[in-house]
């Protein structure tokens, strides 16, 4: 059975850094790509991020380019999100999310976490 | 930025049919792929690659696409489907995913 289980969801304050991980299992970790998704409650889905099986390639939405970071460690099965210079704007659910490929951009979101909570505020 | 357009919202009643569209420009040379969202949950695949049903979706879900617009159609629609539906989709490079901004089906 596929598990995303995503961790690291606090309350920070405007200008701040966070990593947010994500652990899986059920998978072989390393065959696929990865994204990252947020949903603002009560709102639409936004893509963030998305990583290839290798982490040779990696994409982000214009909303958080240059400020947050996609990355990977296959040997640990784990997807990370480092977010610098938070705005209020990036308050949201953060989703972990498995890709039905292995490279970036060609195939679409199979399996889903249940989601870590991002609260940017003063 | 690519957008990927949807009805905010879709009513029918129990046993209709439910239609839902989505459309994009780089839908004619890019799958679709459709989710279920209920409150409080996190979203579900429906529809893979325009119109491939995953394993343990009923098969009153199924998917179409044509030109710039993909559909996802509910037959038989059930009071157990009411949900937010979301297309997925990439723009004509590949770099970018795109979802779009979700329909509300309400069955009653």
């Amino acid at each position: 059975e596929v598990q995303l289980v995503e961790s690291g969801g606090v309350v920070v304050q405007p200008g701040g850094s966070l990593r947010l991980s994500c652990a899986a299992s059920g998978f072989t970790f390393d065959d696929y790509a990865m994204h990252w998704v947020r949903q603002v409650p009560g709102k639409g889905l936004e893509w963030v991020s998305l990583i290839s099986w290798d982490g040779s390639s990696t994409y982000y939405a214009d909303s958080v380019k240059g400020r947050f970071t996609i990355s990977r460690d296959n040997s640990k099965n784990s997807l990370f999100l480092q977010m610098n210079s938070l705005r209020a704007e990036d308050t949201a659910l953060y989703y972990c999310a498995k890709d039905m490929k292995a490279v970036a951009g060609i195939g679409g979101v199979d399996y889903w976490g249940q989601g870590t909570l991002v609260t940017v505020s003063s | 930025s690519y957008e990927l357009t949807q009805p905010p919202s879709v009513s029918v009643s129990p046993g209709q049919t439910a239609r839902i569209t989505c459309s994009g420009d780089a839908l004619p040379k890019k799958y679709a792929y459709w989710y279920q969202q209920k409150s409080g949950q996190a979203p579900v695949l429906v529809i893979y690659e325009d119109s491939k049903r995953p394993s343990g979706i009923p098969e009153r879900f199924s998917g179409s696409s044509s030109g710039t617009m993909a559909t996802l159609t509910i037959s038989g629609a059930q009071v157990e489907d009411e949900a937010d539906y979301y297309c997925y989709s990439t723009d004509s490079s590949g770099n970018h995913v795109v979802f779009g901004g979700g329909t509300k089906l309400t069955v009653l």
